[in-house]
């Protein structure tokens, strides 16, 4: 099976843009989430989606949203663009019923840099 | 704050030694994982060992732990020099009927040839 895959890999945007990123799950996997990692914050849990539903979320603003679509494919967005957004964004999917504390398959992630 | 702290930060040794990592966290779990990084891409999960097991293996590696204290180790036997990554430690939490994976801080294992 192919595996989780991320687009684009590198992105620069300077503030106030928005940047949407994409991420496709391994096949037959429902549940996608995606994680920031920053130098500074470390991994952290943005959202989870599972069938077309937000299931679970962390603790950012509301400038950070995403939804997923009926073949499991998901979306990140993220609008008004601050420096500290510059991070690597990380996908995961996971099977066997698809929980978001499950064994969670990571794509190669988004290097978004806001200049 | 993280739920769970890696410990040391960074551990250097040479090939064909072993490197043990540690994994604390703070409130009771349900599972604990392990997962390898690589400078700067995506994660791989390495083990899996739920609140009811006390030890794991796959291949070179061994993993331990401790529900009363809190605590877990990685253990690499026989290291390469293609163990050289980070290494996070995730532990399963929920807040406000949301549930998610919280990563440690992680450990950067260098190994030399």
């Amino acid at each position: 099976k192919a595996g989780v895959t991320q687009t684009p890999r590198y992105l620069i945007k300077t503030r106030g843009q928005q940047v949407t990123l994409s991420c496709s799950p391994i096949s037959g996997h429902r549940s996608v989430s995606w994680y920031q990692q920053t130098p500074g914050q470390g991994l952290q849990f943005l959202f989870e989606y599972f069938s077309e539903t937000q299931r679970n979320k962390g603790n950012f603003p509301g400038r950070f949203s995403g939804r997923q679509f009926s073949n499991s494919r998901s979306e990140m967005n993220v609008s008004t663009l601050e420096l500290g957004d510059s991070a690597l964004y990380l996908c995961a999917s996971s099977d066997r019923g698809g929980k978001v504390t499950d064994t969670q398959y990571f794509g190669p992630g988004t290097r978004l840099t806001v200049l | 704050s993280q739920q769970g702290e890696e410990d040391p930060q960074a551990l250097s040794i040479q090939e064909g030694e072993n490197a043990t990592m540690n994994c604390s966290y703070k409130t009771s779990i349900n599972n604990l994982q392990w997962y390898r990084q690589n400078s700067g891409r995506g994660l791989v999960h390495l083990i899996l060992i739920r609140s009811n097991e006390r030890e794991k293996h796959s291949g070179r590696l061994r993993v331990t732990l401790d529900t009363s204290k809190k605590s877990s180790s990685l253990l690499i036997t026989a290291s390469r020099a293609a163990d050289t990554a980070s290494y996070f430690c995730a532990t399963d939490a929920s807040m406000d009927s949301s549930y998610k994976l919280i990563f440690g801080s992680g450990t950067r294992l260098l190994v030399r040839p």
